[in-house]
């Protein structure tokens, strides 16, 4: 099955710098890449998402690129502000033949600093 | 629309008890996904199920049961509570042209 890796476990930035997340998954076949943002207490909130046939994708202050090849994605954030402050989560899946059964990395705990 | 909702909110059990958790959707979605989520391991999926009446494994699936009588109902079951269940737990719904999945506000579950 799959297995997604994601690092690093913590991150701490100063506001303004970037901050960057890197995930890696096993399974070649799974074609879509969520990124999750969960805030203290909240449910995980999809904040952008790319699929295998396309190698980035930008949002405003944030992207995602994947390396298909390599088999990793990351998450880029721009112009980090306080209220980014959260844990961040990959997953991958998306498979046809399994139902969209998605497996999630263990997550990136991002301190902004004022 | 009210979306993913979760109740209860909060849960504390007993070892051996049990009880259900039950997840509504009103966005028509047809796929629905149990996940628990505990620290350091990020969302692990317990079970789900692509449409009304049919139910699947997932990765973590002992100690659980689902059914999905109605279309936006999904309900996970805990027969018998052990303390290695204490954690906080998701459902979401999706479907499959876009793969998003969508999550409730998580039910926090502690067994003693």
């Amino acid at each position: 099955g799959e297995n997604v890796e994601q690092h690093p476990s913590t991150l701490s930035v100063q506001e303004g710098d970037s901050a960057v997340i890197k995930c890696t998954y096993s399974d070649s076949a799974s074609n879509y890449f969520p990124w999750y943002k969960q805030e203290l207490g909240k449910r995980p909130q999809l904040i952008i998402d790319i699929r295998s046939n396309v190698g980035e994708k930008k949002d405003q202050r944030i992207a995602v690129t994947l390396n298909k090849t390599a088999k990793h994605f990351s998450l880029h954030i721009t112009e980090t502000q306080p209220e980014d402050s959260a844990v961040y989560f990959c997953a991958a899946g998306g498979r046809e033949d399994n139902n969209n059964d998605m497996r999630f990395g263990a997550g990136t705990r991002l301190t902004v600093k004022p | 629309n009210a979306g993913v909702t979760q109740t209860p909110k909060f849960r504390v059990l007993k070892t051996g008890q049990s009880m259900t958790l039950l997840c509504a959707q009103d966005m028509n979605h047809e796929y629905m996904y149990w996940y628990r989520q505990d620290p350091g391991m990020g969302l692990r999926l317990i079970h789900y199920s692509v449409g009304e009446g049919t139910t699947a494994k997932g990765e973590v699936p002992d100690g659980y049961n689902v059914s999905r009588l109605k279309k936006q109902n999904f309900l996970l079951g805990l027969e018998s509570a052990a303390p290695s269940q204490t954690s906080v737990y998701f459902c979401a719904g999706g479907d499959q042209d876009t793969d998003t999945q969508y999550f409730g506000p998580g039910t926090r579950l502690t067994v003693l």
